[in-house]
């Protein structure tokens, strides 16, 4: 159980373009979801925390015009990057949180994004 | 001062002896404390999970927390080339959501 998916797995893009991810978990709802970023070698940071049916909170630095979060459904966000740069170019991590009571966080595989 | 310091490493052991993967911590705060297991291109995986200073054991794994040192450590028993990956430390405050993770500690186990 606590599985989640992400989707594309690998993507490349040109510059000026923009990249949407997705994040379901599968089989349990997700109240919370996270995306972070994590650079070669680097640890992961988060990005935003999204709740289902209401905006994301981004963290300091994050620009939320840049990088769009949805949070449509308890299964589902998406991670929206427009007019991606080459600088964006990195390894994009989700992960969900389950009902009120669970604690744990349960990480998708990620999405390597190059931006060329 | 980041709020989560671990050693990078690398660190590479033979096979089957005993690895000490250590991070310190600067918020006093009550908290909770993760070590996730990742794989090269790969998503985290949760390995342990604690709260309270001591330790906790399961299977080849124990993690132990000193919050007087304010310093956690994950032992890993009879190592294996499978556990050969970077083990990431994190913590989360009481009542909040937010992971803050250490940068990880790449670790290989040589046959």
């Amino acid at each position: 159980g606590a599985v989640v998916s992400q989707h594309p797995s690998r993507v490349i893009c040109k510059s000026g373009t923009s990249v949407k991810i997705e994040c379901r978990s599968l089989d349990f709802q997700a109240t919370t979801m996270f995306w972070y970023r994590q650079f070669p070698k680097q640890s992961l940071m988060l990005m935003a925390t999204s709740n289902e049916g209401s905006k994301a909170t981004y963290e300091q630095g994050v620009e939320k015009d840049k990088f769009l979060i949805n949070h449509a459904s308890l299964t589902l966000s998406t991670l929206t990057v427009t007019s991606a740069h080459p600088e964006d170019s990195s390894f994009y991590i989700c992960s969900a949180r389950g009902l009120a009571g669970t604690d744990t966080q349960y990480f998708g595989p990620g999405t390597r994004l190059t931006v060329l | 001062q980041k709020e989560v310091e671990q050693d990078p490493g690398p660190l590479s052991v033979p096979e089957g002896a005993i690895v000490s993967l250590n991070c310190t911590y600067s918020n006093s705060a009550f908290q909770y404390f993760m070590w996730y297991r990742q794989y090269s291109r790969k998503g985290p995986e949760l390995l342990m999970y604690t709260y309270s200073s001591g330790n906790k054991e399961d299977g080849r794994f124990t993690a132990q927390v000193d919050k007087s040192s304010k310093y956690i450590s994950l032992f890993i028993r009879d190592s294996q080339p499978s556990d050969s990956a970077t083990y990431l430390c994190a913590r989360r405050n009481r009542g909040a959501q937010k992971l803050v993770f250490g940068q990880g500690t790449r670790l290989t186990i040589n046959p």
